[in-house]
C-alpha cells in the first residue's frame, strides 16, 4: 500500500527562526511531489511542488527531494506567525493514476 | 483564472437523505479529483476524471456515491442514503496534466444529523 508519513506535531517555532518539515513515502516509482498548506477549516492550498532531486526555492519557501532515501522536506525561512498552519505533503505516483496520496500534515505553530 | 469552485459551502441534513454537491474547475484543466478529508486526517481520493470519462474510482467510493461530469466541465458528486460516516469535508481539485499540481476548491462541509 503507497503510503505517505509526516510527523503530526505540533512544530512549534519561533518568530524568525526556519521551520522544517519532513515527510517519507513509501514507493520508489513516485513521480511528483507537493506541499500544500491548510489554514484550520480552509481548504489545501498549494505552496510548493517538486519533481527532481535536489533544492527548489520559491521565496521563503525551499523543498527538498532526496528519492534514493524517499524523503521529502519543506522549510520556511524567516517563520511569521501567519505561516501556522497545518503543512500537508502530498506524492503523485504517476502511471495511470493521478489521484495525490497525502500525509497526515504536521501543524506548524510559529510564536510571536 | 477564477480558481475551483464549489457549490454549496456548507452542507446539513437528516441521514438517509440524498446530497448532491457541484464544481467547476479552472477552465483550461482536462482533470478533475473528489477528495474526501476528514477531521485530523490528509484528504483522501474518491474518483477522478479526465475530461468527461471517469478513469478511477477509490474503494472509499462506495456504490451510494456517485460521480459525473457530463460535458468534460462541470463536476457533480451525489451521496444517496447518507449516514453519519459521511460527514466530512468534500474537495474538489482540478490539474492541467496528470503531474500537474492539482488546485482545490474551498470545499463543501457535509454534516450528516
Amino acid at each position: 500500500q503507497k503510503e505517505v508519513e509526516q510527523n503530526s506535531g505540533p512544530l512549534s517555532v519561533p518568530e524568525g527562526a526556519i521551520a522544517s518539515l519532513n515527510c517519507t513515502y513509501s514507493d520508489r516509482g513516485s513521480q511528483s511531489f507537493f506541499w500544500y498548506r491548510q489554514y484550520s477549516g480552509k481548504s489545501p492550498e498549494l505552496i510548493m511542488f517538486i519533481y527532481s532531486n535536489g533544492d527548489k526555492e520559491d521565496g521563503r519557501f525551499t523543498a527538498q527531494l532526496n528519492k534514493a532515501s524517499q524523503y521529502v522536506s519543506l522549510l520556511i525561512r524567516d517563520s511569521q506567525p501567519s505561516d501556522s498552519a497545518t503543512y500537508l505533503c502530498a506524492v503523485n505516483y504517476g502511471g495511470s493514476q493521478g489521484n495525490l496520496i497525502f500525509g497526515k500534515g504536521t501543524k506548524l505553530s510559529v510564536k510571536p | 483564472d477564477t480558481g475551483v469552485s464549489q457549490d454549496p459551502r456548507h452542507k446539513i441534513t437528516k441521514r438517509g437523505q440524498n446530497v448532491t454537491f457541484r464544481c467547476d474547475p479552472i477552465s483550461e484543466h482536462n482533470r478533475l479529483y473528489w477528495y474526501r478529508q476528514t477531521l485530523g486526517q490528509g484528504p483522501e481520493f474518491l474518483t477522478y476524471f479526465q475530461n468527461e470519462a471517469q478513469l478511477e474510482k477509490s474503494r472509499l467510493l462506495s456504490d451510494r456515491f456517485s460521480a459525473e461530469r457530463p460535458k468534460g466541465s462541470f463536476s457533480t458528486l451525489e451521496i444517496q442514503r447518507t449516514e453519519q460516516g459521511d460527514s466530512a469535508m468534500y474537495l474538489c481539485a482540478s490539474s492541467f496534466l496528470e503531474d500537474s499540481p492539482q488546485h482545490f476548491g474551498d470545499g463543501t462541509r457535509l454534516s450528516i444529523l
